[in-house]
């Protein structure tokens, strides 16, 4: 069965620092990967989705980044982090959008 | 594009109760239609799609959704909402055209006991 891991589940970083959240998905070959965030009270932000590797589409223009070096890997990184990066990120794989998509535990990220 | 709607930011019922979580969208054609739950600190979870057939789809943990193009929603219902059904439901929606899903901004319940 096909599963998603994704971590680390906290993290407490300072302003200015980098960022590396890494997402892995077992039991399949050339998933669709889409990284999310969701900021307190709110909904559900697209920020970068990948049909392939080394094929990034960016929703939101930011301070992130994002890369697919392997077929089952999906990294968010940032160069220098910011207060409004806060917030919960959450990894998710789809075989067909029509099927839905299957979400990892998420990362808890505070900028302080 | 896509848009999902969801009116009520925020439900309270009572352990028992009927729930029903109202989830509008807009698109020219039939969009595949999803219904998530998360609970506090964790992923999203399916608790149930819809893309073609009956309108009324059943799900997981006693959940149901209805399609009704004439008003363009799919409303989550269950018929008696347990306390552990406590958590945030998202509805999404997502076209044949597109690799992504387009999530409304959630709706948190609330059960008293």
């Amino acid at each position: 069965s096909q599963t998603i891991h994704q971590w680390p589940a906290t993290l407490v970083q300072p302003v200015g620092s980098p960022l590396s959240l890494e997402c892995t998905v077992e039991g399949t070959s050339n998933p669709n990967l889409y990284w999310y965030r969701q900021a307190a009270g709110r909904g559900l932000q697209l920020l970068f989705y990948s049909v392939g590797i080394g094929q990034i589409s960016s929703e939101v223009p930011q301070n992130l980044s994002a890369s697919r070096p392997q077929d089952r890997q999906f990294i968010l990184s940032s160069k220098k982090l910011l207060l409004s990066d806060s917030g919960f990120y959450l990894c998710a794989w789809s075989e067909r959008v029509d099927y839905g998509y299957t979400f990892g535990s998420g990362t808890r990220l505070t900028v302080v | 594009a896509q848009s999902v709607t969801q009116p009520d930011i925020h439900i309270t019922v009572s352990e028992g109760a009927s729930l029903e979580l109202r989830c509008n969208y807009s698109y020219g054609a039939t969009p595949y239609l999803f219904w998530y739950v998360q609970s506090p600190g964790q992923g999203l979870q399916l608790l149930l799609k819809y893309f073609s057939g009956d309108t009324l789809v059943q799900g997981i943990k006693g959940f149901e959704a209805e399609f009704k193009r004439s008003q363009s929603s799919f409303n989550l219902r269950k018929p008696s909402v347990h306390w552990s059904d406590a958590a945030e439901y998202f509805c999404a929606v997502a076209t044949g055209t597109a690799s992504k899903l387009t999530f409304g901004t959630g709706t948190r319940l609330q059960v008293t006991l």
